[in-house]
């Protein structure tokens, strides 16, 4: 699986955007973009998605660049509640005993402040 | 419909001694893993199954045995506790939907080894 490079940490004002970046530039074809975010201690939360195409779910936007080896996740409203360490993963998909296996670095802290 | 769940949340061992980390879903899912988060430091994989039966090693397994008998439990065992193990366990799980799935995070369970 590819490895990911993050600042390692990000502030932003309410109820403006956070846009977390994402550096992958050794990604292949078959890997996704994922990103999770972890609150506190709380087990990590899975957001979004995408393999090359822009994502949008009710949580956050996926952009990801056209040669793929970068990608933004964008928060559109940040609220306090989304202050947490927030993780992009890279990791192809099928069957067999890659399939489960997410490797996490150390993410960024984000913090949103009123 | 309780997700992912957890037993114990807290745990102090003594040096040497042995437990076993309980992990449950009642989602159906074939895919089980089990990581572990040092302060300050993203997840690591442990052990992970693809099925009842089936397992095999993460990054970080030594010192921790697993099985899967069923579909929804996957114990991890400590068999002889070292202060190095002090961390968070978190127990996930995903269901096997070809390159789109998400994993569901159990709420961890905080280990001390004095």
């Amino acid at each position: 699986d590819a490895k990911t490079t993050q600042p390692t940490s990000m502030d932003c004002a309410e109820g403006r955007a956070a846009n977390l970046p994402c550096n992958h530039s050794t990604i292949s074809g078959n890997e996704y973009v994922y990103w999770y975010r972890q609150i506190h201690s709380q087990g990590p939360q899975y957001i979004i998605h995408g393999l090359k195409n822009n994502e949008t779910n009710e949580m956050a936007s996926l952009i990801i660049t056209e040669d793929r080896k970068s990608s933004t996740l964008i928060l559109p409203h940040a609220t306090l509640r989304d202050t947490a360490v927030y993780y992009c993963i890279v990791r192809g998909f099928g069957r067999g005993s890659t399939l489960g296996r997410l490797y996490f670095g150390r993410g960024t802290q984000l913090t949103v402040w009123p | 419909n309780a997700g992912v769940t957890q037993t114990p949340k807290f745990q102090v061992l003594k040096t040497g001694q042995s437990m076993t980390l309980q992990c449950a879903q009642d989602m159906n899912h074939e895919y089980m893993s089990w990581y572990r988060q040092d302060p300050g430091m993203g997840l690591r994989l442990i052990h992970y199954s693809v099925g009842a039966g089936i397992t095999d090693q993460g990054e970080v397994p030594n010192g921790y045995n697993v099985s899967r008998s069923t579909t929804e439990d996957f114990p991890l065992r400590l068999l002889s506790a070292a202060p190095s193990q002090t961390s968070v366990y978190f127990c996930a799980t995903h269901g096997d939907r070809g390159a789109d799935y998400e994993q569901y995070f159990g709420p961890g369970t905080r280990l001390t080894v004095t």
